[in-house]
């Protein structure tokens, strides 16, 4: 399996601009996540998914930031108008059963820049 | 409620020397542990992860970890460092009952030097 794929790597936009980020899971895992670090908050639990659900979206900053999950095998992660302090990496990561009992399996992450 | 503190944000150590990098946590229930590694512009790769049974996790790259419950620690442990071990680690906490809620230690930088 090629891991968890997400595109793009980078992303540079002007503020105000709407900013769609991709991300495809390990084939048969049930859940996704996405996931923000920045150097101030560290790792940051955006959403999660279940078997294409949203379960808990409780860490969206704003309703600037939206995910869906059409299909098992995509996801989306939009921003829209983006500002600045949305700068940062966002991780889409999936897990078989459950990151709390099998681990994670990360993406490469896209760097956000908002300029 | 559950909680990671790791000791140290940033550990130096020669090549070849022993690695610990130092977690402990907080948990009302039983934990699940995890230790994840992080390299430059890259995603965070899970190390090791302790659920139940033996408390000395081994992991890849010859980490391993020890879990202690009566010191409420699972520190990060390799005999002997390698270049290629530069890279930032996250200690984990889960509940054994809430899948889904993982909190992250704030990471601690690992640098080796020749």
């Amino acid at each position: 399996d090629a891991g968890v794929i997400q595109s793009p790597r980078h992303e540079v936009t002007e503020m105000g601009q709407e900013v769609t980020l991709r991300c495809k899971p390990i084939s048969g895992h049930d859940y996704l996540f996405w996931y923000r670090q920045t150097m101030m908050r560290g790792l940051e639990l955006l959403i999660y998914f279940n078997n294409n659900v949203p379960i808990d979206d409780s860490g969206m900053p704003e309703d600037r930031f939206s995910a869906k999950m059409p299909n098992a095998s995509f996801s989306t992660l939009k921003i829209q108008p983006s500002e600045p302090r949305d700068s940062a990496v966002y991780f889409c990561a999936s897990s078989l059963q459950g990151a709390g009992r099998d681990g994670y399996t990360f993406g490469s992450g896209t760097r956000l820049t908002v300029v | 409620a559950q909680s990671v503190t790791q000791l140290g944000s940033h550990v130096s150590v020669s090549e070849g020397a022993l690695v610990l990098l130092r977690c402990n946590y907080s948990s009302s229930v039983p934990p699940y542990l995890f230790w994840y590694v992080q390299y430059p512009n890259q995603g965070l790769q899970l190390l090791l992860k302790y659920t139940t049974g033996a408390t000395l996790v081994k992991g890849i790259n010859g980490f391993e970890a020890e879990f202690k419950k009566s010191e409420t620690s699972f520190h990060l442990t390799k005999p002997s460092a390698h270049m290629s071990d530069a890279a930032e680690y996250f200690c984990a906490v889960s509940d054994q009952g809430g899948y889904q809620k993982v909190t992250f230690g704030t990471g601690t930088k690992l640098q080796v030097i020749p």
